[in-house]
């Protein structure tokens, strides 16, 4: 199991550009969310996702965020106009069944560190 | 809505102990530990359900008082691989998101 793919891994951008970001979760997983992290706020929950379909997207600062899974397989996360408050470490993660507690666990992808200037 | 956690940063030295405590204003269903080191994605540690069953593993072992609505995760003759940033996430139904903490930033000194 690859665990959840995540890219681009840095990104620098101008600020008024589009950024995507990808994620690919783990197979078998129907839960997938986006997290931003930064110094101030710590980790913040975007918007997550049940069987492709949006659940909660309360944690979107704004419109000029918006999150798709057209499949089970793949989720973007889209930023247009970035703006250099966006700089941030953006997480993918989904969730199922772990193998040691049996419970339903988070398991995060390795970020996308989004600078945005 | 975020819990709170205490302290906010922890120095120790090799061996010591260490407690660190998340607290939530709602009713909780379950409690997340995750362990997140500098650069890296935070890496799940344990989960604590409503029961209030201590769990543990190796020297590291957690609480869960649901009436309380607060956590504890203890760390016990720290070890200088210990040293990240510890992250509760409370979900307050199954099924729901995480909401994490601010995070404690814990450093084991030799």
């Amino acid at each position: 199991d690859a665990g959840v793919i995540q890219s681009p891994r840095h990104e620098v951008t101008e600020m008024g550009q589009e950024v995507t970001l990808r994620c690919k979760p783990i197979s078998g997983h129907d839960y997938l969310f986006w997290y931003r992290q930064t110094m101030m706020r710590g980790l913040e929950l975007l918007i997550y996702f049940n069987n492709n379909v949006p659940i909660d997207d309360s944690g979107m600062p704004e419109d000029r965020f918006s999150a798709k899974m057209p499949n089970a397989s793949f989720s973007t996360l889209k930023i247009q106009p970035s703006e250099p408050r966006d700089s941030a470490v953006y997480f993918c993660a989904s969730k199922g069944r772990g193998r040691l507690s049996g419970a339903n666990v988070l398991t995060f992808g390795a970020g996308s560190r989004l600078t945005v200037l | 809505q975020q819990p709170v956690q205490s302290p906010q940063a922890v120095i120790l030295r090799e061996g010591e102990d260490a407690v660190i405590n998340c607290s939530s204003s709602k009713a909780l269903y379950s409690v997340h530990w995750y362990r997140q080191k500098h650069g890296e994605a935070p890496v799940f540690l344990m989960i604590l359900l409503k029961g209030g069953e201590q769990k543990g593993h190796d020297k590291i072992s957690a609480s869960f008082n649901e009436k309380k609505q607060q956590s504890s995760l203890y760390l016990t003759a720290s070890q200088l691989s210990y040293s990240g940033t510890y992250f509760c996430g409370t979900e307050s139904n199954s099924g729901y998101a995480l909401n994490f903490g601010k995070g404690t930033s814990l450093l084991v000194t030799p």
